[in-house]
């Protein structure tokens, strides 16, 4: 158990950039799940996934967002043309099953700056 | 909707001293409740959760945590803080009815914790 690894874990990026994060979860881990977090407040839900399939997204979640998990292993998460704004950390967890009450694993997480 | 509120952002206690962080939630449905603790530059590592069962939940690090319906509560205990125990924690809701385990968390209070 390596535990769940982002990458990169800083991004520093020109407003106007695309960027795509990286999440790798636990091995076997069906549920994989990604927040935002900002300065000062706790984790903000945007999406997760139940093995490929990406079952809800977050209003948060604006059309320049997108996430895949093509082999319901690692996860992606683009942000096209990039605000400042969306300087953040963003977190990606990871559980074993798919009851809702299962302990999330959490990454160190990507910190992104929009310059 | 589900909501947590955090009372305190910060919270300053003497090594030995009593550990009480607040946690209030709101929530239509049965929540199942979690605390976790992050340090700097590191993920969210779970303390603790309530699910089902008995009201008094007890952690790691020698944390625990009471589920107090009428209150609407989950505070975080615990009866002697250790300088180790320096970190920021979040309370954390998700609503028992679905399976979506996307969690609602507080904004976070920041333990310090003085010699």
């Amino acid at each position: 158990d390596t535990g769940v690894s982002q990458d990169p874990r800083h991004k520093i990026t020109k407003r106007g950039q695309n960027v795509t994060f990286r999440c790798d979860p636990i091995s076997e881990h069906n549920r994989l799940y990604w927040y935002r977090q900002t300065l000062g407040q706790g984790p903000e839900f945007l999406t997760y996934f139940q093995n490929e399939a990406q079952l809800e997204k977050s209003r948060l979640l604006s059309d320049r967002f997108s996430a895949e998990r093509p082999k319901g292993s690692f996860s992606t998460l683009e942000i096209q043309r990039t605000e400042q704004g969306d300087s953040a950390m963003y977190l990606c967890a990871s559980s074993l099953s798919a009851s809702g009450s299962d302990i999330q694993y959490f990454g160190a997480g990507t910190r992104l700056s929009v310059l | 909707a589900q909501s947590v509120t955090q009372l305190g952002s910060h919270v300053s206690v003497s090594e030995g001293a009593l550990v009480l962080l607040r946690c209030n939630y709101s929530s239509s449905v049965p929540p199942y409740l979690f605390w976790y603790v992050q340090y700097p530059n590191q993920g969210l590592q779970l303390l603790l959760k309530y699910t089902t069962g008995a009201t008094l939940v007890k952690g790691i690090n020698g944390f625990e945590a009471e589920f107090k319906k009428s209150e609407t509560s989950f505070h975080l205990t615990k009866p002697s803080a250790h300088m180790s125990d320096a970190a920021e924690y979040f309370c954390a809701v998700i609503p028992a009815h679905t399976n979506a385990g996307k969690s609602t968390f507080g904004d976070g209070t920041t333990l310090t914790v003085k010699p």
